[in-house]
């Protein structure tokens, strides 16, 4: 079974600062890693996803993740923080052909910038 | 392109009713439709893949009678919840599926 594990539920940074947020997880297959975002009462928007090539993934409005599987670990970062990137982050997991199959989430970080 | 809309976008009903939500894909086709619920703080847990033309996937400890899924079309699949209780009270989240998953902006059920 896949599993998704997001250390840290409420991750507080200064406009400007580092983001990094972090996910580890847990699969039985080589994985397809993904990194949502979720503006309140809104769905999910895909900021990137690892399907196997390059281990750097570059992704939307600045953010990219690294997979490392030595680590079993799939962080987010970006360099610098925006007001706009307040939000909940979700990682997720699945064994399918780029996430067209099912996934698994971890229970979310939401991110919080202060000005 | 891959837009997938949800209506209604939030819903209150009274206990004991039932309640349709609709998960549409606007702009593709789907053969394939995933249904969501997200408790406050908490992540999304897949209820059940939908597939076009035949019955629904349900995933374990989801009960099929209480939440009928209905995946008629190609661009519509429908969730809807019989006899509502308050514990049904939840923030309901399509997706569809192309090379992969496009989410619906979801639709918060509050059962009375």
């Amino acid at each position: 079974a896949q599993s998704v594990t997001q250390l840290g539920s409420h991750v507080s940074v200064s406009e400007g600062a580092l983001v990094l947020l972090r996910c580890n997880y847990s699969s039985s297959v080589p994985p397809y890693l993904f990194w949502y975002v979720q503006y309140p009462n809104q769905g999910l928007q895909l900021l990137l996803k690892y399907t196997s090539a390059a281990t750097l993934v570059k992704g939307i409005n600045g953010f990219e993740a690294e997979f490392k599987k030595s680590e079993t670990s799939f962080h987010l970062t970006k360099p610098s923080a925006h007001m706009s990137d307040a939000a909940e982050y979700f990682c997720a997991v699945s064994d399918g052909q780029g996430g067209s199959e099912k996934l698994v989430f971890g229970k979310g970080t939401k991110l919080t910038v202060n000005p | 392109g891959a837009v997938v809309s949800q209506h209604p976008s939030w819903v209150i009903c009274k206990s004991g009713t039932s309640v349709k939500i609709e998960c549409r894909s606007l702009d593709f086709q789907a053969t394939t439709m995933f249904w969501y619920r997200q408790f406050p703080k908490q992540s999304l847990m897949l209820m059940a893949t939908s597939n076009e033309g035949s019955k629904a996937t349900y995933e374990q400890g989801v009960e099929k009678d209480k939440f009928l899924i209905n995946h008629a079309s190609l661009t519509l699949s429908t969730l809807t919840v019989t006899s509502a209780h308050p514990e049904d009270s939840s923030f309901y989240i399509c997706s569809a599926r192309r090379n992969e998953q496009y989410f619906g902006p979801g639709t918060r059920l509050t059962v009375t």
